[in-house]
């Protein structure tokens, strides 16, 4: 059984629109984080929650934000979408946020037209 | 902002040999050092770290890490082809924010029947 589980898989959504991407982990742990992978570019830290409070923020826009409405939940809104957001965004747990090992879901693909 | 840099590009090795994979990173004071794989259409799943000068066995993985160089390296003895996938190095930047990982652009590796 999958213990990240990001939905949807795919994605498309039209330039200044707004979506919500999921993110559910099973495994117990306390904190979670969103990293994006865009074409040509190393996967890339966005935020890191931890007891479902926000720790770090690397993103520059406020058009991304997370949501957790549970401790095992941490979804990314996207609001006003650009072209330039297309790329694929995984959802990430630990244990803690200490240097433990991060386990990664499948991750989302959104394509923005 | 930590650089990590990763060589080659893409390796292809004959089934059996040794595959050798290089990550330079740019801040001595980095903790652990972490190797991910990534399969096409799939998250990252971790296959090692290391945190100390020197070297760290796991099964048919060794990673050498070289902290006065900021050079770390993965080795795959006895390569098969289910091991072909991307390898990304990350390095682990952790501080009072908690814990974020930065990734290389990886290494595809292609390991040839």
């Amino acid at each position: 059984d999958p213990k990240i589980i990001q939905k949807p898989k795919y994605l498309v959504a039209v330039t200044g629109s707004e979506k919500i991407l999921i993110c559910e982990q099973y495994l117990g742990h306390n904190a979670m984080y969103w990293y994006r992978q865009s074409a040509k570019k190393p996967l890339e830290f966005m935020f890191s929650y931890s007891y479902q409070k926000l720790m770090d923020n690397q993103t520059a826009s406020s058009r991304f934000q997370p949501q957790s409405s549970k401790k095992n939940h941490l979804d990314l809104q996207i609001t006003a979408l650009k072209p330039d957001d297309s790329a694929t965004y995984f959802c990430a747990s630990s244990q803690t946020v200490n240097q433990d090992t991060q386990y990664f879901g499948p991750g989302t693909r959104l394509l923005v037209l | 902002q930590e650089k990590v840099q990763q060589s080659p590009e893409s390796l292809i090795v004959p089934e059996g040999a040794m595959s050798s994979l290089n990550c330079t990173f740019s801040n001595s004071a980095s903790q652990s050092i972490w190797w991910y794989q990534q399969h096409p259409g799939k998250g990252p799943e971790a296959l090692i770290s290391i945190f100390s000068n020197g070297n760290k066995k796991e099964g048919r993985l060794t990673v050498y890490l070289n902290r006065a160089s900021l050079h770390v390296s993965l080795h795959i003895r006895d390569s098969q082809p289910s091991d072909s996938a991307v390898y990304l190095c990350a390095v682990s930047n952790y501080g009072s924010s908690g814990n974020k990982l930065i990734f290389g652009i990886g290494t595809l590796l292609s390991v040839k029947p």
